[in-house]
């Protein structure tokens, strides 16, 4: 079946380290995106990618770094100068064409610091 | 720019009446409107959306939504409510035209608590 992979479930980071959350798409999705989810809270969009080698900022994105080299990944680096890192964290995907289409969102990662 | 509003963060509802949950938009230009619905620890599950057509939507698990375009508005709907229903809901919007404008953008979502 289709769908969007998103690892670890839960991840555990240390003040100082980075960290690196997985998504992983097989829809054949050109765009993927990177939210961030606090408690009781909407969604605030830290970055997207429309294509391959090619992203852009969102509303949050200081303190997190992507890349995507392949169609099917979009991986988020929790940076170390992100101060309050706890959240947790969704990966989307979408058609890059149609706008019929909706997004297809991953299970999520819960970031804890400790 | 394009933005969604959910005016009411929490509605409460007994089991078995009829519930809503609101949601207006701004767009230019004719709306792609979406309902999403978020579990706890869980990514967003899409309900139903409008593209064209008739102003009724009817989706997922019993849930219906209806377009206003007068009053801009796409509130969602189900007839009479079961406790499982409870969940934080989430209002999308998405405007014609490329670039950012193809993005969703989502309303602050709706807690809502179904009462036995």
């Amino acid at each position: 079946d289709g769908g969007i992979t998103q690892s670890p479930k839960y991840l555990f980071r240390k003040e100082g380290q980075n960290v690196t959350l997985s998504c992983e798409q097989n829809l054949n999705h050109d765009a993927m995106y990177w939210y961030r989810q606090d408690p009781g809270q909407g969604l605030r969009l830290i970055y997207y990618s429309q294509i391959v080698n090619d992203f852009q900022k969102g509303d949050i994105a200081e303190g997190y770094s992507v890349s995507r080299e392949k169609k099917e990944s979009f991986p988020l680096t929790v940076t170390s100068a992100q101060k309050n890192p706890t959240a947790f964290y969704l990966c989307a995907s979408s058609s890059r064409t149609g706008e019929a289409y909706g997004y297809t969102f991953g299970s999520g990662t819960r970031l804890t610091v400790v | 720019a394009q933005s969604v509003a959910q005016p009411e963060d929490q509605v409460n509802v007994a089991e078995g009446n009829p519930l809503t949950v609101k949601c207006t938009y701004s767009v230019s230009g004719n709306p792609y409107l979406f309902w999403y619905v978020q579990y706890p620890n869980r990514g967003l599950q899409f309900l139903l959306k409008y593209i064209t057509g008739d102003n009724l939507v009817k989706g997922s698990y019993g849930f219906e939504a209806e377009f206003n375009k007068s009053q801009t508005s796409f509130h969602l709907k189900k007839p009479s409510a079961l406790v499982s229903d409870s969940a934080l809901y989430f209002c999308a919007v998405r405007g014609p035209g490329s670039g950012s404008a193809r993005q969703l953008t989502f309303g602050s979502g709706t807690q809502l608590t179904v009462l036995p």
